[in-house]
């Protein structure tokens, strides 16, 4: 057990709705990742957040945003889904964003599916 | 652009020794990450180099060659539990800031 949560373990929607994915990074870690993994492409960052900022920007599509609020707790939405959003989605947390070591806890991940 | 290239799948034999190995082209570097992914599982952390040379953790060793864009996860006395997809990743700048990025990933079999 990494001691980060992700909720829900499993989602399944419809093409075009909207969905909230929930991460809670663990205690005392500032730094929440956002990854995407799909069979057909491995493992993505999407975005990072720092102590409540945006940090970093990867390959995030612009129908999906995500926050951190005070609480240090992440949020990832993705809005117009298509079938091709179906992938697991992992929220990973490390100490700090700079410094020796970015050794980053995974989640159990949401797997996403779009019908 | 940012490109990592890793083995699809090795097979081993339960206590033996087995290399996996990485390459990567990147526009600047900040370190090179393993880290193990059980299917379905989420991945952990193996080790990071962000210096020329072998770092030493248990049975998993990593080297990294920063003038060659090389690096190797060794992997010793191999266990059916080490049957995995390795992951290696690149952290590199990307807008003011360090993004990692993802190898597809070597599946690893190991056999009896």
């Amino acid at each position: 057990d990494s001691g980060v949560t992700q909720t829900p373990k499993h989602l399944i929607t419809a093409t075009g709705q909207r969905v909230t994915l929930r991460c809670s990074p663990r205690s005392g870690d500032l730094s929440v990742y956002w990854y995407q993994q799909s069979l057909d492409q491995g493992l993505q960052f999407l975005i990072q957040y720092y102590n409540g900022e945006e940090r970093a920007k990867g390959n995030i599509l612009e129908r999906f945003s995500a926050q951190q609020f005070p609480d240090l707790h992440s949020e990832l939405n993705l809005s117009s889904l298509e079938l091709g959003d179906s992938a697991l989605y992992f929220c990973a947390s490390s100490p700090r964003t700079s410094g020796v070591s970015y050794e980053q806890y995974f989640g159990p991940g949401t797997r996403l599916t779009v019908t | 652009g940012q490109n990592i290239d890793q083995p699809t799948e090795m097979t081993a034999t339960e206590g033996a020794i087995v290399q996996i190995n990485c390459t990567y082209q990147t526009s600047g570097f900040n370190g090179l990450f393993w880290y193990q992914q059980h299917a379905g599982e989420a991945p952990t952390f193996l080790s990071y180099n962000v210096l020329d040379g072998l770092e030493e953790k248990g049975r998993f060793s990593s080297f990294l060659s920063r003038s060659k864009g090389y690096s190797y996860l060794l992997l010793k006395e191999l266990q059916m539990k080490d049957s995995a997809s390795y992951l290696c990743a690149v952290r590199a700048p990307s807008g003011g800031s360090y993004i990692p990025t993802f190898g597809r990933g070597t599946s690893l079999i190991v056999h009896p």
